[in-house]
């Protein structure tokens, strides 16, 4: 069912700071994984993904981590802007050995950056 | 922009009304979705197509009714909704129904049963 969760509900950091967002989920077959970024009054929208083939994975300002011996997942901001502000959901796909594979989304983190 | 689109943004009905959500994806994708947002909770999927198959119906009320005419275009038909349906529907697309592959959202519809 659905594993992912958020260790915290809300997080506030000052503008230019990292931030540091924490998932855990408890299904081992999981194979792979996304953060999603919904700012208020949108839909999710994509940051960045990684396959359980991987434990580190970098973007634009975002690092994702893979820690498949606990089960732990985070995405890190760096230089947090305000335009960073918004609720942060990751996903996992169980692997179902078929085509049938589904999207499982945690609760969400609401980052607040202040001045 | 995501190259998925939905409407109506926002939409208040009674529960004895019968409504329409459509969505529509521009991507070229093969699968859609439809998810209901609740607030401080999961995502829920609700309905999957692939290929305008239904592959998924996650256990949803009848009072939904999900039609999928061609790849591009996905319907989420309401009638005699409860006010507990009251959420942001959201619908999404990808490549294919594996889960490997990144799903891209629309705005949502939001909602409001009276």
């Amino acid at each position: 069912g659905e594993s992912v969760g958020l260790h915290l509900p809300t997080l506030s950091v000052q503008e230019g700071d990292n931030s540091i967002i924490n998932c855990a989920y408890s299904n081992s077959a999981s194979d792979y994984f996304i953060w999603y970024k919904q700012e208020s009054g949108k839909g999710p929208q994509f940051i960045i993904d990684i396959r359980s083939n991987m434990d580190k994975r970098q973007g634009q300002r975002v690092t994702v981590l893979l820690n498949k011996t606990v089960k732990h997942l985070s995405l890190q901001i760096a230089a947090t802007q305000p335009g960073d502000s918004a609720v942060y959901f990751c996903a996992e796909n169980i692997d179902r050995g078929s085509t049938l594979g589904r999207l499982y989304f945690g609760r969400g983190t609401q980052l607040t950056v202040w001045p | 922009e995501t190259g998925v689109t939905q409407t109506p943004r926002h939409l208040v009905m009674g529960m004895t009304n019968k409504k329409s959500l459509k969505c529509e994806q521009h991507l070229g994708h093969n699968a859609m979705y439809w998810y209901k947002q609740s607030a401080k909770k999961p995502l829920e999927l609700m309905f999957v197509y692939n290929f305008k198959e239904q592959t998924e119906n996650n256990s949803v009320p009848s009072r939904f009714s999900p039609e999928c005419p061609n790849s591009s275009h996905l319907f989420l038909h309401l009638h005699t909704l409860q006010p507990e349906d009251s959420a942001l529907y959201l619908c999404a697309s990808s490549q294919d129904t594996g889960g490997t592959y990144e799903q891209y959202f629309g705005p949502g519809t939001r909602l409001t049963v009276t």
